[in-house]
């Protein structure tokens, strides 16, 4: 099974509150990443964790945390949700750190913030 | 950190004919070049990728270029198929150092083949 499964599909928030989305995978990959996609932008790198370490892109630092309670799960948590974190987020996970090149991407979560 | 460019934003072709699809670099230091496609609705798969170590791969119809000097990397799909209508993202790695892994990504493409 190379799915990656991601919760919930679509997700309704209120300015200010707080949003989180679950990623999981059963391919053992050992690496798991969140991306941002918003209309007519590339992808964008939010965070990844490579095992237990998580490493988060600078710019995007102190506006999303993440947790990786075990190997196949991995989730992506905003605590105050504004306007601008309105995207599609992706999940995706690869082996030996994506050194081997294929990233498997889950279905998104898209994220409306009103 | 890497920026890739991606050209065009949207491409019509009619069936049967190539579609090509350019993308640039700015970091040296990337050296994996993989495409993906992404049909409405579902999640980006990818279909054909590329190491530093070659200039040319081709997989049935899709075949890409790398140009390493020039920091530019191409798909090409001949004779496309309206099952080929998608979005397609390019981007760009590097698997060694810190940022290994990380895919810096193009805008994409929106691929139209018409009947």
């Amino acid at each position: 099974d190379t799915t990656v499964k991601q919760n919930p599909r679509y997700k309704l928030a209120r300015v200010g509150k707080p949003v989180n989305l679950i990623c999981s995978q059963t391919m053992n990959h050992d690496t798991m990443y969140w991306y941002q996609k918003k209309p007519n932008q590339a992808p964008k790198l939010l965070l990844f964790y490579y095992d237990k370490i998580l490493n988060r892109e600078a710019d995007t630092f102190e506006k999303f945390q993440s947790s990786r309670p075990n190997n196949s799960f991995c989730s992506l948590y905003i605590g105050s949700a504004g306007l601008e974190y309105s995207a599609m987020y992706l999940c995706a996970s690869s082996r030996d750190r994506g050194r081997t090149g294929q990233l498997y991407f889950g279905e998104g979560s898209k994220l409306t913030v009103l | 950190g890497e920026q890739v460019e991606q050209l065009p934003s949207i491409l019509r072709v009619q069936e049967g004919s190539s579609a090509s699809i350019n993308c640039s670099y700015e970091d040296s230091a990337s050296n994996y070049f993989p495409w993906y496609k992404q049909e409405p609705g579902e999640n980006p798969k990818l279909i054909i990728d590329i190491r530093s170590n070659m200039e040319r791969k081709q997989i049935q119809e899709l075949i890409v270029l790398l140009d390493k000097k020039a920091k530019r990397f191409s798909l090409h799909i001949t004779d496309t198929q309206p099952g080929d209508s998608a979005m397609y993202f390019c981007a760009a790695s590097e698997d060694t150092g810190a940022n290994t892994g990380k895919l810096t990504f193009g805008h994409g493409t929106i691929l139209r083949v018409h009947p």
